[in-house]
Formats: structure tokens, sequence, C-alpha cells
């Protein structure tokens, strides 16, 4: 079974650019979450999708950020017009339908972005 | 406003001995709280959890503590090995919330042979 894979690992954009992250969740996961880590720093939770829907996104930011988890294929995060501030490491992770019970989250080993 | 704190951003100890983490939250909403290890350029990898019903739970040589009252846990690793070198962040959620996880700011522990 294989866990959470993102690509690209790494991703360089220059200023102004188009950035798209994937996430593809672990088999029978139907739940995905968007972090962000900064240099230093913890992640923050960004955004959380179910296919087609998105539950919270209390951790965008409010403009150039967007995420989708269509019926078919990958959850990807965009981010237009990247400026510097942007560059981290985005974290995807997955989890089972559990209904209220709490379980844990399953993470990709994440896409560095860096702004150029 | 952090509401999970890890207060020691590195912690260093001899192979064989006790490492132990500690995590401070603030938001009494929280009911279910991780622990994640994480080696650079790698996502984090699940540690060991605990419901906010139980004070304690164990699994090998790690063991999670839970302190509702202050609202403190933390992570006991014992005996270190230098395997366990890596940053290890705590995190916290509510049920009925959706899993989403609020993380601290990570302790690095190092482990010398």
């Amino acid at each position: 079974n294989a866990g959470v894979m993102q690509n690209p690992r790494h991703l360089v954009r220059r200023r102004g650019q188009e950035a798209r992250l994937r996430c593809s969740p672990m088999k029978g996961h139907s739940h995905v979450y968007w972090y962000r880590q900064l240099p230093e720093e913890g992640l923050k939770f960004m955004v959380y999708l179910q296919k087609e829907n998105i539950i919270d996104e209390s951790g965008m930011p409010k403009e150039r950020f967007s995420a989708e988890f269509p019926k078919e294929g990958p959850s990807i995060l965009r981010i237009q017009q990247v400026v510097r501030g942007d560059s981290a490491a985005y974290f995807c992770a997955s989890s089972p339908r559990t209904g209220n019970v709490n379980t844990e989250a399953f993470f990709g080993q994440g896409t560095r972005l860096t702004v150029v | 406003d952090q509401q999970v704190k890890q207060n020691s951003p590195s912690l260093s100890v001899q192979e064989g001995r006790i490492s132990i983490l500690n995590c401070d939250y603030t938001n009494s909403m929280f009911d279910y709280f991780l622990w994640y290890k994480k080696y650079p350029a790698e996502g984090p990898t699940f540690l060991i959890s605990i419901s906010s019903i139980k004070d304690k739970n164990e699994d090998g040589r790690f063991t999670v503590f839970l302190n509702k009252s202050a609202k403190h846990l933390s992570l006991h690793i014992v005996p270190s090995q230098p395997g366990d070198s890596a940053v290890y962040f705590c995190a916290a959620s509510r049920n009925n919330a959706g899993n989403m996880l609020t993380f601290g700011g990570g302790t690095r522990l190092m482990v010398k042979p």
C-alpha cells in the first residue's frame, strides 16, 4: 500500500509564476490536508478537503492560494503569482473516513518550493 | 496565539538514557494529541497518540503522558538510541473537527552514542 505521494519533491519558481503542488492520498483515504512549514517553524494547517469539497480553509491565505480535490485524480494546491515569502515546505496528509473519531494522519514527503 | 507550544527547541541526551520531550497547549477543546518524528527533507512520521480520556499510552520504547489539568503532555523515549535523533513535533486536534492538526514548533533531539 503506497503512502501519501507528493510531487514534485522540489519546485523552483520565479516571482510572479504559478506553482502547482500535487498530492495523492493513501489508498482508501478520503480526507486530505495541506500544511505549510516555514524554515525553523512547525507545520501550519492550511486546508482540509474531501472529494470535491473544501471542508475547512481557515488556514489558507485569502489571496493567490487555492486547493481542490477532484473526484478523479490528485489533490492540487495552487499558488498564483508566487512571492519570495511563499518559499516553504508544503506537506500533504491523508486520513481515512472515520466519522467523528480522531485518528492519525499520514504525511507525504513534502514539496519544497523555492521562489527566486 | 500559539495554541500548542514546545518550549525546548533542542535536547541532547546520551544513548541508553531517557529522553523527555514536553508540550503545552492552551485550547481546552483539544481532545486528541499526537507525536510526530521528522527527519530532514522528509515528511513527519506518526509515532504515538493519546486521547484525552487517558493519561498514559505506551508503545515499545515510547510513552506519552497527558496531564489535562495542566494542559501538558510529554513523550518519554527509553532507552534512547542514536537513530532517534530527529525533530519531534507535538500536535493536537479536536473531535468533530476533521482531524485537522495544530502543531507545536518542534524539539530537535540529539542522542549521542
